[in-house]
């Protein structure tokens, strides 16, 4: 089935550490997303990519990275920089077309808490 | 800056209610507008996808309403079910195609059997 496929779907990170979220996605997508998600706060933009070896910062990149090295993987690095790191994750992707927005498609989430 | 609001924060129904959930958008220079559904500890699952061109869409017992120049979006459920019980989230895209979303804090419906 195509979809996106995020893991792990629990994370947990001493401070200090760098982890790695994996996102790949079988939709042949051309744009791909990471956003956070606080209790309160709604989903908050980390970093997309709409072509690949292409990325842009979103509204709270410090503290992360991402690479996009083929086109059906984007993963995020959540660095040690990250002040407050513990959230829930989520992925999304959708096709690139230049006169018609797409739809975004999300991933299940991972789970990220700092010990 | 695009600021989306989603009121009431939650809403609880009995079964077999027609109900409407309520976004507004300070920014009117939208892309689109999408509709989704979360469930706890899930990820979302888009519903509905407005273009700005666009009034509304309908999918099953859904229907999406788009009024740019006021600023707001209505998702009519009709005829609710205990299984639409979830976490409705709208999302606008900006003025351009970029794909990023601005979000709404949700709203939380419960409906009762």
């Amino acid at each position: 089935d195509g979809g996106i496929t995020q893991s792990p779907k629990y994370l947990f990170r001493k401070e200090g550490q760098n982890v790695t979220l994996s996102c790949e996605q079988n939709l042949n997508h051309d744009a791909m997303y990471w956003y956070r998600q606080d209790p309160g706060q709604g989903l908050r933009l980390i970093y997309y990519s709409q072509i690949v070896n292409d990325f842009q910062k979103g509204d709270i990149a410090e503290g992360y990275s991402v690479s996009r090295e083929k086109k059906e993987s984007f993963p995020l690095t959540v660095t040690s920089a990250q002040k407050n790191p513990t959230a829930f994750y989520l992925c999304a992707s959708r096709l690139g077309q230049d006169f018609v927005a797409g739809e975004l498609f999300f991933g299940e989430g991972s789970r990220l808490t700092v010990l | 800056k695009q600021e989306v609001t989603q009121i009431p924060a939650a809403l609880s129904v009995p079964e077999g209610e027609n109900l409407v959930l309520n976004c507004s958008f300070t920014d009117s220079a939208i892309y689109n507008l999408q509709w989704f559904r979360q469930d706890p500890g899930k990820g979302l699952t888009s519903l509905l996808l407005i273009q700005s061109s666009q009034r509304e869409q309908t999918s099953g017992r859904l229907n999406a309403s788009l009024d740019k120049s006021s600023g707001r979006s209505t998702l009519y459920i009709a005829a609710s079910q205990p299984g639409d019980s979830a976490t409705y989230l709208c999302a606008v895209g900006g003025s351009s195609n970029t794909g990023k979303l601005i979000f709404g804090q949700g709203t939380t419906l419960q409906v009762k059997p």
